[in-house]
This record gives structure tokens, sequence and C-alpha cells, in this order.
């Protein structure tokens, strides 16, 4: 199967703050990749799509970058409803649908 | 709006079977490529596979680590994703959620299944 490997696995950071997380794919996946925020004990929910395509409602602070195997997902100015774990995911639906093993991102 | 409401979870001896259940409303069920996700205590989210839709193929992709012990179906007649679990171990403790992923995002709240003896 596809390996997606996160950077770091833990960010601790102030309100304010910009932070960055990066996602590697053991493959070329193009920019099938996506990226959810969870909180605890909720369902994650979606951010971006396509490596930088935001979706509905989510705030411009977050962005997305990156094609084939590299991407970082970008929170600018970060917000106290931020603090949460951060998961990449690949998405080409002829690969499994690999997360990746998720950053969390605590108040310093 | 869509919804999804899973069930069937509960406590389960080792290399029991359980059969989850994914209620869906407020979208076109029978269109979706569905998905099962699960997460361990304290831990992160692990894509478990995918049910197409009928009208690309309705086949399953599943990762490797479930291949062979877990089974999805769909009814789309009733509007329901189905996990059949089998030969149950103590690892596949988890909250086990189904969603939709893809840009319409819907995600149930969670069905918890517990293994042990």
């Amino acid at each position: 199967d596809i390996q997606m490997t996160q950077s770091p696995s833990f960010v601790s950071a102030s309100v304010g703050d910009t932070v960055t997380i990066t996602c590697r794919a053991s493959q070329d996946i193009n920019n099938y990749l996506a990226w959810f925020q969870q909180k605890p004990g909720k369902a994650p929910k979606l951010l971006l799509y396509g490596a930088s395509g935001l979706q509905g409602g989510v705030p411009s602070r977050f962005r997305g970058g990156g094609l084939g195997t590299e991407f970082t997902l970008i929170i600018d100015s970060l917000q106290p409803e931020d603090f949460a774990t951060y998961y990449c995911q690949q998405i080409n639906s002829f690969l499994p649908n690999t997360f990746g093993g998720g950053t969390k991102v605590e108040i310093k | 709006e869509g919804q999804l409401v899973e069930s069937g979870g509960g406590l389960v001896k080792p290399g029991g079977s359980l059969r989850l259940s994914c209620a869906a409303s407020g979208f076109t069920f029978n269109n979706a490529w569905m998905h099962w996700v699960r997460q361990a205590p304290g831990k992160g989210l692990e894509w478990i596979g995918h049910i197409k839709s009928k009208a690309n193929g309705g086949t399953t992709e599943y990762a490797a680590p479930v291949k062979g012990r877990f089974t999805i179906s769909r009814d789309d007649s009733k509007s329901t994703l189905y996990l059949q679990i089998n030969n149950l171990k103590t690892e596949d403790t988890a909250i086990y959620y189904c969603s939709t992923l893809g840009r319409t995002d819907i995600w149930g709240q969670g069905t918890t299944v517990t293994v042990s003896s």
C-alpha cells in the first residue's frame, strides 16, 4: 500500500503563529491529496481537496500546496479554534486512500 | 443536508463477528462512493476501504491490513452501507466511521467496537 508520512507529529504554537505541516507520499499521487481537521470526540472535517482547493466554508488562512510526492498545509495566523489534529489523505480512487499519521497542533 | 448514522458496534470477544450499518439520508446515496474509516483509541485515522456506486461497478477496495476479514456492502434500496468484520482481533478495537469522503465530506458520528475477552 501507498504510505503517507506526515511531519511533524506534534507542534506547539501560539495564537497568531504560522504553522506548516508536511505530508510525503511514497509514490507519485499527482495532486490527489486532501487535508482534514479533527477535534477531540468529533469526526474529521475536510479542509482542502486536490492539494490546494479550499473546501466551502473553510477560512482562507488554511492554504495547501504541492504535487507528486511532497505536500504542505499552512495555517496562517493560528486562531484558538485551529488547535486540533490534522491529517493528510491520498485520494486517488485507484489506490488505497491512506491517511497520514496526523499532526497535533497544541497551544504553547 | 446529508447525514450518516452508524450502528451495530459493541463489545465482542476475539474471534467473533460483527456487522456495522450506516444509514444515509439527505443525499443521493446510490450515486455515492462510500468509505469506512476507523480510529483506534488515541491513534490516527485508518482508511479501511470503499465501495463504488453501482453505476461505477459497485466494486470494493480494502486496505491491506483488513483484506480477507472485512467486507463492505451496500443496499441502495435502503440507503444503507454495511461493514462485516469477521475473526475480530483486539487490534480492531476502534471507533468506526462511515463517510462519503470527497467534496461532499459527510461523516457519521461513529460507532465503537471493543474487542476483549
